[in-house]
């Protein structure tokens, strides 16, 4: 079946400093979605990518879709202390709705 | 508008029983999906539901089955309980078919004893 590989694991950084993780696949995926989950928590989206080489930006955070369709990045810029949490990514097939989550990045950030 | 409810958040089972666990997705979306998520295999697709059928399904044996109803909300059960079904159960509602911008409930936390 298909893969998504998220990197970085995990991330300790200091406040304000930027965060950029990035997913990888084995196969092609028609959208990018990018999750941001809390303990106890159902995940949150956080931006939604439809077309290669697409970039958005929701305040802080800024994501990319892959011209090859099979990566994403996100970046986090200036970070604070309730960024932290569990960030995911998740590829969609080109067809039906099944999402494809990748391991998850936790991000901690020291005030 | 009211996100996606699922009920109840927290459960605990005895190994053979069955569970039922229910979610109610955000008014007008026809599309709900199952997740599990554990902390050895991350969040793992279990099926979807667009309009009353089943329109996707994981690899996850026949124990795990769902329904959705008119008002698309949507049940899933999982029966013969075994210790390693414990995880957190996440129900997600989409508007489109295409089943883009999954919208998620805070899930149910099921503990099987």
């Amino acid at each position: 079946g298909q893969q998504l590989n998220q990197s970085p694991q995990s991330m300790f950084i200091q406040e304000g400093e930027d965060v950029s993780m990035n997913c990888t696949s084995s196969s092609i995926f028609n959208t990018w979605l990018w999750y941001k989950q809390d303990p106890g928590e159902g995940p949150v989206l956080l931006i939604a990518l439809y077309k290669a080489g697409e970039l958005t930006s929701n305040g802080r955070l800024t994501a990319q879709f892959g011209i090859t369709r099979k990566d994403s990045f996100l970046n986090i810029s200036a970070s604070i202390p309730s960024d932290v949490g569990i960030y995911f990514c998740a590829g969609q097939e080109t067809s039906g709705s099944r999402l494809t989550f990748g391991e998850g990045t936790q991000l901690t950030v020291n005030p | 508008k009211a996100g996606v409810t699922q009920t109840p958040r927290y459960l605990i089972k005895t190994r053979g029983q069955q569970v039922t666990l229910s979610c109610s997705p955000i008014s007008g979306h026809r599309s709900v999906s199952w997740y599990q998520q554990t902390p050895g295999q991350g969040l793992q697709f279990l099926f979807e539901y667009f309009s009353e059928t089943q329109r996707n399904k994981g690899n996850f044996p026949g124990r795990f089955s769902g329904r959705q109803f008119s008002n698309s909300r949507s049940e899933m059960n999982v029966s013969t309980l075994e210790l390693g079904d414990s995880a957190l159960y996440l129900c997600a509602s989409s508007s489109h078919q295409s089943g883009t911008e999954a919208f998620f409930g805070q899930g149910t936390r099921l503990t099987v004893v």
